[in-house]
This record gives C-alpha cells, structure tokens and sequence, in this order.
C-alpha cells in the first residue's frame, strides 16, 4: 500500500521569506498523481497545486512550486514571498491514476506559522 | 469556495446512536467521496461513490455506509457509533473518477463528537 510521509511537523517562517515543506511517498505504480492541500482554521481544504508524475516539469501556480523527484519519491512545496494568508496545516497527497477508486492518501500534515 | 457543501456543521451524538452527515456536490460533479480526519493526523478515504453506487472503499468496518442520489448529492450513514468515531469527516467531489480531472474539491466538513 502506499504511504507518504510528512517528516515536518511544524515549519516557521518570516512573513516575505521562502519555506519548503517536504514529502515523501513510498509506490510501486509508475503513474499518480500529487497534491498539496491547505487547510486554515476554517478547516476546507484547498488544493494548493498538483503534480502528474510522468510530467517532468514541476508544476507551479504563482508563489507556489513544487520540486518533484521521482526517483527519489520526493515531492517538495516551495512557497515564496511567504504571506500571512498562507498560515494553514499543509498535506502531501497521492492517488494513483488510470481509474479504480481507491480515494488520495494524504500525510499527516505541517503546521505552517507564518512570522510578521 | 469550492461550491461543495456539507450538513450539519457541528454534531454530538452519544456511544451506539447512529447518524447522517450529507453533502451537495460541486456542480458538474459526479464523483463524490467521503474522508474521515482525527484530531491532528490527514483524511483517512472511507468511500467513494460514481453514479450512485459505491465503487471504492477504505479500511473501514461495514457500519459506515453511504449513497448517492441522482442530483449527486450524497449522505454518510455512521451505525453504532463508537468513541473513536469523533473527527471532522470531510466530502469532496471530482468530475469523474478517473484521469487527472480527478482532481477533488473538499467541504468544509462535519465535526462529529460522540459521547
């Protein structure tokens, strides 16, 4: 069974800096698919950026990028010019592609704080 | 916003009750999946339904149903309740149940306590 694993359970960061949050994730499937997933106190979780594996490239949307290795079964959120806004719980999540049902795996979280 | 939406907020419930948490699916949607979250850990997947039918399912024991209605709204049906059955139990829908449109958009959950 798959398992990912957030070794992080808490990461500070001044407000404007940049912070990485880790992941890994232990598959034997050669295609999936990654998330990262916010959740604030309101406690909705929010898809933060999504990664397809057999894509090389690492997907990024604004502040947000990921470093994907996939030999190494890692998946790393980079958040840049940190804000405020982006004090949350974070989850590294995985799902296998070509179908079937078998719901995202998520890792147990880090808790963000973000410094003013 | 996701534009999925959950009832009741907040839930209490004694030991061996039973209860119904539903869910409104994003428009469009008709995957629609249930995850349940202890205190400080991630969601744990329980089931998923796809056109009214269950077609996948967690570890977990068989007093933890659902459905799927034709509008894709969906309900989860908890039996017996136990202790350990006090989390925030989530919903999210996904277009359909395969491709990397499979991407899901959560609720804002119900916190289930059971006494």
């Amino acid at each position: 069974a798959q398992t990912v694993t957030q070794s992080q359970p808490e990461m500070s960061v001044q407000e404007a800096e940049t912070v990485t949050l880790s992941c890994t994730y232990d598959t034997s499937e050669s295609d999936y698919y990654l998330f990262w997933y916010k959740q604030p106190p309101s406690r909705q979780m929010i898809l933060v950026i999504r990664q397809e594996a057999y894509k090389q490239q690492n997907a990024t949307e604004n502040r947000f990028s990921v470093n994907f290795q996939k030999a190494a079964k890692s998946f790393s959120l980079k958040i840049s010019d940190s804000q405020l806004g982006d004090a949350a719980m974070y989850f590294c999540a995985y799902k296998k592609s070509g179908g079937g049902a078998d719901g995202l795996t998520f890792g147990k979280g880090t808790h963000l704080i973000i410094q003013p | 916003e996701t534009g999925v939406t959950q009832s009741p907020t907040h839930l209490i419930k004694t030991r061996g009750q039973q209860v119904t948490l539903r869910c409104s699916s994003q428009s469009g949607h008709n995957t629609v999946s249930w995850y349940q979250q202890a205190l400080g850990q991630g969601p744990q997947f329980i089931f998923q339904y796809y056109r009214e039918e269950e077609n996948g399912r967690g570890n977990f024991p068989p007093r933890f149903s659902g459905l799927q209605f034709p509008n894709y709204s969906s309900e989860l049906n908890v039996n017996a309740l136990e202790l350990d059955d006090s989390a925030l139990y989530l919903c999210a829908s996904s277009l359909n149940p395969s491709g990397f449109t499979d991407t899901q958009y959560f609720g804002p959950g119900t916190r289930l306590t059971v006494l």
